[in-house]
């Protein structure tokens, strides 16, 4: 069974910092995807950024970048210059190809950006 | 292009009642998934639907829960006899039929409270 895991609860940080959200995943299939989402206070799903493992460059949208490293099966989000809208539950998931596109997702971790 | 659409998004029900969350597409998507989000957690799948027909509902509860997709109309999930554990947010997704990357898209939630 696929597993999802954010060792991270919470983090904190300053406004315009860059801060890293682990999370790590296990697996036995070769081709899969991976998604970070968003829940700010609204508690919208919003998706941030998606991977596809067979891909090896890392996926990039704007301020958000992720660092795949599919032998450590590792994937962790990079916000650079932090905003206050930033302020969210951010969610990583898995899906692998030949599925229902049902998604396993980690626990989360809540992330604060102060002013 | 309106997104999934969610009704109602607040909803509460006193135990042994029945709950009724509906979902409609985003326009020219075919696949439905919904989603249950208990307090402080990630969602978890429960079910995937196509029109008329349950694909995949590996995660719902073997009892008092139900979904289905007419061919009109939109996708509902079920609750009969409620109970307090049954409180939570449900999220449903859609996805269209050809490969979209594998991505789908949430709507807003509908949140349940059981008195």
């Amino acid at each position: 069974a696929q597993t999802v895991t954010q060792s991270q609860p919470e983090m904190s940080v300053q406004e315009a910092e860059t801060v890293t959200l682990s999370c790590t995943y296990d697996t036995s299939e070769s081709n899969y995807y991976l998604f970070w989402y968003k829940q700010p206070p609204s508690r919208q799903m919003i998706l941030v950024i998606r991977q596809e493992a067979y891909k090896q460059q890392n996926a990039t949208e704007n301020r958000f970048s992720v660092n795949f490293q599919k032998a450590a099966k590792s994937f962790s989000l990079k916000i650079s210059d932090s905003q206050l809208g930033d302020t969210a539950m951010y969610f990583c998931a898995f899906t692998y190809s030949q599925g229902a596109q049902k998604l396993v997702f980690g626990q989360g971790t809540r992330l604060t950006i102060n002013p | 292009n309106a997104g999934v659409m969610q009704n109602p998004r607040h909803l509460v029900r006193r135990r042994g009642q029945e709950a009724r969350l509906r979902c409609s597409p985003m326009k020219g998507h075919s696949h439905v998934y919904w989603y249950r989000q208990l307090p402080e957690e990630g969602l978890k799948f429960m079910v995937y639907l196509q029109k008329e027909n349950i694909i995949d509902e590996s995660g719902m509860p073997k009892e008092r829960f139900s979904a289905e997709f007419p061919k009109e109309g939109p996708s509902i999930l079920r609750i009969q006899q409620v109970v307090r554990g049954d409180s939570a947010a449900y999220f449903c997704a859609s996805s269209p039929q050809s490969d979209s990357g594998n991505t789908i898209y949430f709507g807003e939630g509908s949140w349940l409270t059981v008195v």
